[in-house]
């Protein structure tokens, strides 16, 4: 089944720029959503197909998607922006719904 | 606005099984697929399948086939999820997510299921 790789942990300062990657083979050729998560909570969807925004987030959070990686951007971090963060895809083989492990955004 | 509210938490044994509910409202129940994911604790999540509330059709990840059913009950607008022969590895705290396309866009409480002797 389709594979989904994450960074376990990325850590940031606060003001600067966050980068989560998600790497899977060809990923380019499917759409990833972006959920962030915080301790206690259920996942909240953040970014869609790629690049589209969930409603009411913040505009600092961005994606894209090219070759065998997609990749989250949080611009200007904050410390409430400090969450896991787990990447998804739909693949039309086996199991639809894959996701990827999971990575800690720390900020410092 | 869309909620998703599930049942609350389950206490079992190895071996029984474990029904927890996720009750929508807020948008047209017949419309959008229910999910069901699963998050041990300190891990990542895991999807587990899924509900057409329209026709009560299902897919359920290979890991679970046998083990788990989702079912709908279109008069209450709820859908339910059914593990059984539990074990030490289902303790979790089990999402029910409305999806809208191929993502995930409204979430529930989330509901532990723990298991011990």
């Amino acid at each position: 089944s389709y594979v989904l790789t994450q960074p376990p942990s990325v850590s940031v300062a606060p003001g600067k720029t966050a980068r989560i990657s998600c790497g899977g083979d060809n990923i380019a050729t499917k759409s990833v959503h972006w959920y962030q998560q915080k301790p206690g909570q259920a996942p909240v969807l953040v970014v869609f197909d790629d690049t589209d925004r969930s409603s009411g987030i913040p505009e600092r959070f961005s994606g894209s998607n090219s070759g065998n990686t997609a990749t989250l951007t949080i611009r200007r971090v904050e410390a409430g922006d400090e969450a896991d963060y787990y990447c998804q895809v739909w693949d039309s083989n086996d199991d639809p719904v894959i996701f990827g492990g999971g990575t800690k955004l720390t900020v410092l | 606005q869309v909620q998703l509210v599930q049942s609350g938490p389950e206490l079992k044994k190895p071996g029984a099984s474990v029904q927890v509910s996720c009750k929508t409202s807020g948008y047209i129940f017949a419309d959008k697929y229910v999910h069901w994911v699963r998050q041990a604790p300190g891990q990542g999540l895991e999807w587990m399948g899924w509900i057409n509330p329209k026709n009560g059709g299902t897919n359920y990840a290979q890991k679970f086939q046998g083990r788990v059913t989702v079912t709908r009950d279109t008069s209450t607008k709820t859908v339910y999820m059914d593990l059984k022969r539990l074990r030490s590895d289902d303790t979790a705290v089990y999402f029910c997510a409305r999806d809208s396309g191929n993502f995930l866009v409204s979430w529930g409480q989330g509901t532990l299921v723990a298991i011990s002797s």
